[in-house]
């Protein structure tokens, strides 16, 4: 199975309110991603997961709160959103972090948050 | 700071002719390089990945690419394309640096239209 889930696929959200994504993978993988793609745009990392742990925070503000309850699970809060935050928020996981290993990222088919 | 850059935004080509996008990245040590593709509709997917041995690697549905490490640039081909192969195409750089393991650049995108 290399499959990564996400929920919801569709979320939309005034700028008051708090909402939660989740993502999940059982492939055994120790890396977690959050990315936020905007329509025509590439991915941008936002956070990255190491063994459960924060490895790695693009400086995104802090309405934004990454979890990772255990290793198959990834969650991103969202709170007091501003409109310019709609976008596809896209989980990811990969075996490892280490570079020159050739870790690919599994993506998950994202959630589509409007906030307005 | 690491960049990736495709040359071409937008391609156009008819069913059965030659593709060929161009990928360059500015960093000089270490990389994983990748390319991924985004059909209409559906999630990012693994086309190939390149992380050591043969600098021409093959992947999925008939695409190849070449990194050539002088030239800092992994450019993707495919002999002839087909209508399925209308897509968004990402070029993706993880440089081998520890901190930033676990961070995937990702090119602006080819997004490649086949005609019938």
């Amino acid at each position: 199975d290399t499959e990564v889930t996400q929920t919801p696929k569709h979320l939309v959200m005034g700028m008051t309110n708090k909402k939660s994504l989740k993502c999940e993978q059982h492939m055994g993988h120790r890396a977690m991603y959050w990315y936020k793609q905007k329509a025509k745009k590439p991915p941008e990392l936002m956070f990255v997961y190491s063994y459960e742990k924060l490895s790695i925070n693009e400086s995104v503000p802090s309405r934004f709160s990454p979890e990772c309850p255990n290793s198959s699970l990834l969650n991103l809060h969202l709170h007091a959103l501003q409109p310019e935050d709609s976008a596809l928020y896209l989980c990811a996981s990969s075996q490892d972090i280490f570079a020159g290993q050739g870790y690919e990222q599994y993506f998950g088919p994202g959630t589509r948050l409007t906030v307005t | 700071a690491q960049s990736v850059s495709q040359h071409n935004h937008h391609v156009i080509l008819s069913e059965a002719a030659s593709l060929e996008l161009g990928c360059n990245y500015s960093y000089g040590g270490t990389v994983n390089l990748f390319w991924y593709v985004q059909y209409p509709g559906q999630h990012l997917q693994l086309l190939l990945k390149y992380f050591s041995g043969d600098p021409l690697v093959k992947g999925i549905k008939g695409f190849e690419a070449e990194f050539i490490k002088s030239k800092f640039s992994f450019n993707l081909r495919k002999p002839s394309v087909q209508w399925s192969d209308t897509a968004e195409y990402f070029c993706a750089v993880n440089a081998g640096t520890t901190d930033s393991w676990g961070k995937l650049q990702f090119g602006a995108g080819t997004q490649v239209v086949v005609t019938p």
